[in-house]
């Protein structure tokens, strides 16, 4: 399976802050890029996709996307309690269209 | 995105017997694929159930272990075969509307072998 890395945390914030999600992939070809979110107990929620290079913004949540460095990220502003949850980032292999996932970044914003 | 039902939500198994998980999409799907995550793990892709062909299966996994049923669009199944305590896990359906877009998943199966 291809490798997507991300820091494992866990990632503490205070309320209010910026969290910042990091991830790397190793396959050149992949084009899709997606964020998700997973409560404990619970399953993986979309929340963010990304396609092309450069920044795309949802309410507080930017995804940030560089394709020559393999890099993609996430950031949260003005993190809540709840936005406490171990985030995903998962690269979509070119053709085979499979997902694969890091091994997840646990957040926890401190009130 | 689909409104995706699996179950049975969870079970407790004997070793050496077998479950069958179940997917049901309310809409056509073009892409179903199955995970496992094991505690505290991410996900690991098993296959991608193919309707009707065989299932693209992942390094790792084999089709006597875990065989795949997709007889349309909108159905899947995903077998646990000969149970053993290391399978003792949570089994994921997931779909994909078109291909090359992004996943929804469903609820999950949180599988104890005892």
């Amino acid at each position: 399976q291809k490798e997507v890395e991300q820091n494992s945390g866990p990632l503490s914030v205070p309320e209010g802050a910026i969290a910042s999600l990091n991830c790397t992939y190793s396959d050149r070809v992949s084009q899709s890029f997606f964020w998700y979110r997973q409560y404990s107990g619970k399953s993986p929620e979309l929340i963010m996709s990304i396609y092309s290079n450069g920044d795309k913004e949802d309410g507080r949540f930017t995804a940030q996307l560089n394709k020559a460095s393999q890099y993609v990220s996430l950031l949260i502003r003005d993190s809540q309690p709840s936005d406490s949850a171990t985030y995903l980032c998962a690269v979509l292999e070119t053709g085979a269209n499979n997902l694969f996932f890091g091994t997840g970044t646990r957040l926890t914003v401190i009130p | 995105s689909a409104v995706i039902s699996q179950k049975p939500s969870r079970d407790i198994c004997q070793r050496g017997t077998s479950l069958t998980i179940q997917c049901q999409v309310d809409s056509q799907v073009t892409m179903m694929f199955w995970y496992r995550q094991q505690p505290g793990q991410s996900l690991t892709l098993i296959a991608t159930a193919n309707q009707g062909s065989e299932a693209t299966y992942e390094s790792g996994f084999v089709i006597d272990k875990f065989p795949i049923s997709r007889p349309n669009l909108t159905f899947s199944t995903l077998t646990v075969s000969n149970m053993s305590p290391e399978d003792s896990s949570i089994y994921l359906c997931s779909v994909a509307v078109t291909k090359n877009t992004e996943a929804f998943f469903g609820q999950g199966t949180r599988l104890t072998v005892v």
